[in-house]
């Protein structure tokens, strides 16, 4: 039982690059989330779903996308990538309560 | 606005030295409190989930409290493994999108 699986752990993006962080997971879980973790900051909601086909923004949305086309997968994708978008992504999901988190992304933009 | 506070935002402590560490929070109508462990470079770990006042839950050396405004995460002789950031989260008014606070950094010396 794998959890919530996260591609890649790290990346380095230039400025003006787009690329998808990837997120799976095998529990069956309705609900998917995406935040990002800036140092002294907790983690910040970005875009969560309550299950395939339904997404919504959460606090910090802007320069993110994401679908849920399947249970299982949760793909953020990020369009014209800039510094502020430097962080660490974490996807997680939750039957309807407690999260379970991936390991992470630490993405830099320079 | 919901709002989650923790503190102290770091704690030293020696090993053995027993302390406790502060989550409070505002929100309407609480549905839940959940306490996260979260090791460097990785995602954070579950830990408790309380509902009501006075319910406490145990984890080895951890014990969680819960009254109507904050939450403790008590340590009881700590040792060097239970050096972590430990993050409290509540749902937000309206959906199970979770608040963190910005965490405690505990650091337990030999």
């Amino acid at each position: 039982n794998a959890g919530v699986t996260q591609t890649p752990k790290f990346r380095i993006l230039k400025i003006g690059q787009s690329m998808t962080l990837q997120c799976t997971q095998d529990m069956n879980h309705n609900y998917m989330y995406w935040y990002r973790q800036d140092p002294g900051m907790g983690l910040k909601l970005i875009y969560y779903s309550v299950g395939a086909g339904i997404t919504d923004k959460g606090e910090v949305p802007n320069g993110y996308n994401v679908s849920r086309s399947t249970t299982e997968d949760f793909p953020l994708r990020l369009e014209l990538a800039a510094p502020s978008q430097t962080s660490v992504y974490f996807c997680a999901s939750s039957p309807g309560s407690e999260n379970t988190f991936g390991s992470g992304t630490r993405l830099t933009v320079v | 606005e919901d709002q989650v506070t923790q503190s102290p935002e770091a704690l030293r402590l020696q090993e053995g030295e027993s302390s406790s560490l502060n989550c409070s929070y505002t929100v309407s109508g609480l549905r839940g409190l959940f306490w996260y462990r979260q090791d460097p470079g990785k995602g954070p770990e579950f830990l408790f989930t309380l509902y009501s006042a006075g319910e406490e839950k145990e984890k080895e050396r951890l014990k969680a409290t819960l009254t109507k405004k904050e939450s403790f995460l008590h340590i009881t002789a700590p040792k060097p493994e239970d050096s972590a950031t430990y993050l409290c989260a509540v749902p937000n008014t309206g959906f199970q999108k979770l608040v963190f606070g910005t965490g405690t950094r505990l650091l337990v010396s030999p």
